[in-house]
């Protein structure tokens, strides 16, 4: 089993429809990061927690929410999806106890807004 | 906030080696990373420099010199199977981890 395990792996949804991406962890890590990827663009920072009381906002926040349910799970939620939040995107999670230098990445899910 | 830049493709032949620079902007630096993603699947780490100098893992090294806020990634007796996208990625002092664009690395034989 993945270590860094994201639900689902595919969605197609439509504009306007609330959706949520799950992402929970087996590796005992306290941070967790969610990221959107896009052509050319690289990995975007949407949102990070280092700890269930901890939520930050990275970049990319507007449009997205996300919920710290419990260490070992972080959920992203688009409350209305539009079709340019269609990208593929990620969770991570990383350990400050190891310095939390290194990341580790779920499979992602890959979302279509239409 | 962070920028990174880094070249938006490199080819290269078997064999060969390939240096991917990276130049970053950030405020509370902490330490530079190098990923490694396949075809849009999960980045995988391949390194991190908090230090100047080189640190050497097999085939891959990275060098850092924070003076010049500018790194980069050695991929040496290049292989078919290194042909990926590789990413900096800048850790800020609040472990706040911000990637560049990447750089899509073709392998021909």
């Amino acid at each position: 089993d993945a270590d860094v395990t994201q639900t689902p792996r595919n969605r197609i949804t439509k504009t306007g429809k609330r959706i949520m991406l799950e992402c929970s962890q087996t590796k005992g890590h306290d941070r967790m990061y969610w990221y959107r990827q896009d052509p050319g663009l690289g990995l975007r920072l949407i949102y990070y927690s280092f700890d269930v009381k901890d939520i930050n906002k990275g970049e990319i926040s507007d449009g997205y929410s996300v919920s710290r349910q419990a260490q070992a799970k972080f959920s992203l939620s688009l409350e209305s999806a539009i079709p340019n939040q269609t990208a593929l995107y990620f969770c991570a999670t990383s350990d400050s106890r190891g310095g939390g230098t290194e990341a580790f990445f779920g499979q992602g899910t890959r979302l279509t807004v239409v | 906030g962070q920028s990174l830049e880094q070249p938006s493709e490199v080819t290269a032949v078997e064999g060969a080696i390939v240096q991917i620079n990276c130049t970053y902007q950030t405020s509370g630096f902490y330490g530079l990373s190098w990923y490694q993603q396949h075809d849009g699947g999960a980045p995988t780490f391949l390194s991190y420099n908090a230090l100047d100098g080189l640190e050497e893992t097999g085939r891959f090294s990275s060098f850092l010199s924070r003076s010049d806020s500018y790194g980069y990634l050695l991929l040496q007796e290049l292989q078919m199977k290194d042909s990926a996208s590789y990413f900096c990625a800048v850790c800020s002092n609040d472990y706040k981890l911000s990637f560049g664009a990447g750089t899509t690395v073709t392998v021909r034989a």
